[in-house]
């Protein structure tokens, strides 16, 4: 089973900051933090990723606590077109533990005009 | 930018029938995946593929299933007998390297078995 918490659904208006939260109190120090998003019925979209540090990149910052028991995608900028099922999801990279990526049932974003 | 491309994108087969999915990974990648949706349900790891042989499997991956790389571009997964649980989408993704390296997945194949 999925090793992350994330509230089943959430609106956002467009223009305004998505901020997705996921939590993780369980995660591992091997395990990353990755976020995928799944629009429709099209392919898991990669979205961003890290360990310990806040990360950003072209499409949304991950801000992930000091203690790495929970983190937050924002999404600067929602638009229509963010509407998706996002998924956060814990994955080792190094010693035990699967190197897959173990989806759950994701935040169903709705971003409203 | 390269991008993960599957074909056919919808195939309908009969039950006991076999079919095999097609899948051309980004090009300088090295891992390659096979990940399954049920309609309505969660997205299920498959397989993992590297250097010729099976990384890690899944439970569901049994001895139905089976995948190649053919050739320098080709990934492929066939199904021997299908069933009709086997009706979903087959994503297929590849990673750079090994964990950390992100997956990158295709639009899948829509797989239905009447």
């Amino acid at each position: 089973d999925a090793k992350t918490t994330q509230p089943p659904s959430m609106d956002c208006a467009e223009g305004r900051a998505a901020n997705l939260p996921c939590n993780h109190s369980t995660i591992s120090g091997n395990e990353y933090v990755y976020w995928y998003r799944q629009i429709h019925s099209q392919g898991p979209q990669y979205i961003i990723h890290g360990l310990k540090n806040n990360e950003t990149n072209e499409m949304a910052s991950l801000i992930i606590t000091e203690d790495r028991k929970s983190s937050t995608l924002i999404l600067p900028h929602a638009t229509l077109r963010d509407t998706a099922v996002y998924y956060c999801i814990v994955r080792a990279y190094s010693g035990a533990g699967s190197y897959q990526l173990t989806f759950g049932k994701g935040t169903k974003l709705s971003v409203i005009p | 930018e390269p991008e993960v491309t599957q074909t056919p994108s919808h195939q309908v087969t009969q039950m006991g029938q076999e079919v095999i999915l097609r899948c051309v990974p980004i090009s300088n990648h090295l891992y390659f995946y096979w990940y399954r949706q049920i309609l309505g349900q969660k997205v299920e790891f498959l397989v993992s593929f590297y250097n010729n042989e099976i990384s890690e499997k899944s439970e569901i991956f049994d001895d139905q299933f089976s995948v190649e790389r053919p050739d320098g571009s080709n990934f492929t997964l066939k199904i021997r007998s299908t069933k009709l649980e086997d009706s979903a989408m087959y994503f297929c993704a590849s990673s750079l390297d090994s964990s950390p390296y992100p997956l990158h997945f295709g639009n899948g194949t829509r797989l239905t078995v009447t």
